[in-house]
């Protein structure tokens, strides 16, 4: 199953600045907006970034996103314990005509 | 505030037909694309496609010819029904809103879940 490709744990501490990346192809990061969604256990994404940089009213500023190339990042500066959760990546890939997400990164803040 | 209400059943046998239910609530419907993700146990989110706003689908590749998205633009609601459903179909499977400001990829509304298991 096509996906674009995440580490799949990483973690900080306290006050620390973490990032995520995610890989993809021409075909859809390169080409694409990339959005970023936020997942604590037993509940539904929430749309955390989107048009690959942007958020969405109500998320802190402490999140971020950017690109280069075929891969995106997802930084979280000023880390908190109740950042923990699972995120995921996804944009849109042309020549599979599909969205593709990304197998998701389970956050740890220790 | 929109909310995203989902139903279906829950446990279906190898073979049978996964239908479920999505309404929606506090919003417009119809200017909007609606879409159906799901994540099976352990694995990644999982686009299946949608009904964007002219009524039009959009399904994954993947699953094509086994996966019809329908709406009820009377009662606001639309619907995901896939067939011939395997061990493999086991997930959750989410609803989601797409096509506002934020994109039309991107989803910024979700239903509860509903988790799915096929098993004989």
């Amino acid at each position: 199953q096509p996906a674009l490709t995440q580490p799949p744990s990483a973690s900080g501490t306290p006050g620390q600045t973490v990032t995520i990346s995610c890989s993809g192809s021409i075909s859809n990061i390169a080409r694409n907006t990339v959005n970023w969604y936020q997942r604590f256990p037993g509940t539904a994404p929430k749309l955390l970034i989107y048009s690959t940089n942007q958020r969405p009213s109500g998320v802190p500023d402490r999140f971020s996103g950017s690109k280069s190339g075929t891969s995106a990042s997802l930084a979280i500066s000023g880390l908190q314990s109740d950042d923990e959760a699972d995120f995921y990546c996804s944009a849109w890939d042309d020549n599979l005509n599909r969205l593709l997400f990304g197998g998701g990164t389970k956050l740890t803040v220790v | 505030q929109v909310q995203l209400q989902q139903w279906g059943a829950g446990l279906l046998r190898p073979s049978e037909t996964l239908s479920l239910t999505c309404a929606v609530y506090g919003g417009s419907f119809r200017d909007y694309n609606w879409n159906w993700v799901r994540q099976p146990p352990g694995k990644g989110l999982e686009w299946i496609g949608n009904i964007d706003r002219s009524g039009s689908n959009n399904y994954n590749p993947s699953l094509k010819g086994r996966v019809t998205i329908s709406e009820d633009t009377s009662k606001n609601q639309f619907s995901f029904r896939l067939s011939s459903v395997t061990a493999a179909d086991t997930a959750v499977y989410y609803c989601a809103r797409g096509g506002s400001r934020y994109g039309y990829e991107a989803f910024d509304i979700w239903g509860r879940g509903t988790v799915v298991t096929v098993a004989s």
